[in-house]
């Protein structure tokens, strides 16, 4: 199975702040890695996919990237909606594997 | 409306089996691959399974294997999950999702395996 480890696992910042999470596969993924917000008590939703392909909807200050097997998340202007936790999943191969999660938070 | 809707979860007997549905609307459902994604109370996602447009081909996670079988009915619209033997640890919120990127999600059905 593909592993992937997100970091970091929670994170503080202030309204406005820059914010980046990573995600590192075990394995080539080529670009099959999503990102997913996930509120309390809501069912995750997709923000990007294909690493930096950015969902119909979803507010440019999100952006996605990757570099070979290691993918980086990036709020550009944190706001207070932003609070929730988000996870990477990649779909290159089955079983299709998610990151640990990190817990966004507003200082 | 563009929806996944799940139903079926509830408390159920270690050794117990359910049978989750998954109603599919606002979208051609035959033409998508369907997954079930679980997540344990506090924990992360965990994908469970997989199956083809045309329910030629399943995928299970190895914690499952064996014990769960999952389904669909193109003419329903509908997705399905039998879980038998049922343990502690598959007490979870049951995910409904669409195609490879999970880019639909329903709002979950809860499954609490205990005594």
């Amino acid at each position: 199975d593909i592993q992937m480890t997100q970091s970091p696992s929670s994170l503080s910042a202030s309204v406005g702040d820059r914010v980046s999470i990573t995600c590192q596969a075990s394995q080539d993924i080529a670009n099959y890695l999503n990102w997913y917000q996930q509120k309390p008590g809501k069912a995750p939703k997709l923000l990007i996919f294909d690493a930096s392909n950015l969902e119909p909807g979803v507010p440019s200050r999100f952006s996605g990237s990757e570099s070979g097997t290691h993918f980086t998340f990036t709020i550009s202007s944190l706001q207070p909606e932003d609070i929730a936790t988000y996870y990477c999943q990649q779909y290159a191969n089955l079983p299709y594997t998610f990151g640990q999660g990190t817990k966004l938070e507003i200082k | 409306e563009v929806q996944l809707v799940e139903s079926g979860g509830g408390l159920v007997k270690p050794g117990g089996s359910l049978r989750l549905s998954c109603a599919a609307s606002g979208f051609t459902f035959s033409s998508y691959t369907m997954n079930w994604v679980r997540q344990a109370p506090g924990k992360g996602l965990e994908w469970v399974s997989s199956i083809s447009r045309g329910s030629n081909h399943k995928y299970y996670a190895e914690s499952v294997k064996d014990r769960f079988t999952i389904s669909r009915d193109n003419s329903k619209n509908s997705l399905y999950l039998q879980m038998n033997s049922l343990r502690a640890e598959d007490t979870a919120v049951y995910y409904c999702t669409r195609d490879r990127l999970l880019d639909l999600w329903g709002q979950g059905t809860l499954v609490t395996v205990s005594s």
